[in-house]
């Protein structure tokens, strides 16, 4: 079935450091991707989502691109600060069929430092 | 504004009580969907429904039940026979589309003592 797949936490970074956090995944068909953000104590926010082959998406500084021939889904930023200290989920859903479950990585803890 | 309510944020009851966690939407979602949140194992899919007077059973739907009477709530009640009540529920909503994204209420802790 399908399957998401990031790196393990914590990560640990300083201010203004460059960050990566890897997604890949395993579908069927041509899912959308998404990473969501969630700070302590708080819901899920979408960060930022790409629906096709090589579309990039980006908020706030983060930028993701949809790679199908490594079926991957990095999430990146060029100057992390301490207030991205948060738990990042990258997330798929099939746009086959009339299911519309999203199959969720199991979340990637970022602690940014001053 | 727009959004996804969850009422209250935080719960606490006692052992072997069942108890009912509370989630609106005014966002016009056909779709809405209760997670549930452990430390260190991401997000589990409880219960989903994509319309009014349907759902359907997530990856752990044992010990919990819900009720779909209304396109803006979808309530989630936390049975005496979930073994391990305590955690983070999230409830989240979709609106109708292939790209879909969900948007996620604030959550409910409930504790279990």
């Amino acid at each position: 079935g399908d399957s998401v797949t990031q790196m393990e936490g914590p990560v640990t970074l300083s201010e203004e450091a460059f960050l990566t956090i890897n997604c890949t995944y395993t579908a069927t068909g041509y899912p959308s991707l998404f990473w969501y953000v969630q700070y302590p104590g708080e819901g899920l926010q979408l960060l930022l989502k790409a629906t096709k082959a090589d579309d990039k998406g980006s908020n706030k500084g983060f930028e993701a691109t949809y790679r199908k021939e490594t079926t991957s889904f990095h999430l990146e930023k060029g100057s992390v600060q301490v207030s991205d200290s948060a738990v990042y989920f990258c997330a798929l859903t099939s746009n086959a069929g009339n299911n519309r479950k999203l199959i969720w990585g199991l979340g990637t803890s970022l602690a940014v430092n001053p | 504004d727009g959004g996804i309510t969850q009422s209250p944020k935080y719960l606490f009851r006692k052992e072997g009580q069942n108890v009912t966690l509370s989630c609106e939407q005014n966002l016009n979602h056909d779709a809405m969907y209760w997670y549930r949140q452990d430390p260190g194992q991401g997000l589990r899919l409880i219960y989903y429904s994509q319309i009014v007077n349907d759902f359907q059973k997530g990856d752990i739907a044992e010990g919990y039940s819900v009720s779909r009477e209304k396109k803006e709530s979808f309530p989630l009640t936390v049975t005496s026979a979930q073994k391990n009540p305590t955690a983070f529920y999230l409830c989240a909503s979709r609106p109708a589309g292939t790209y879909n994204e969900q948007f996620f209420g604030p959550g409910t802790r409930l504790t279990v003592l």
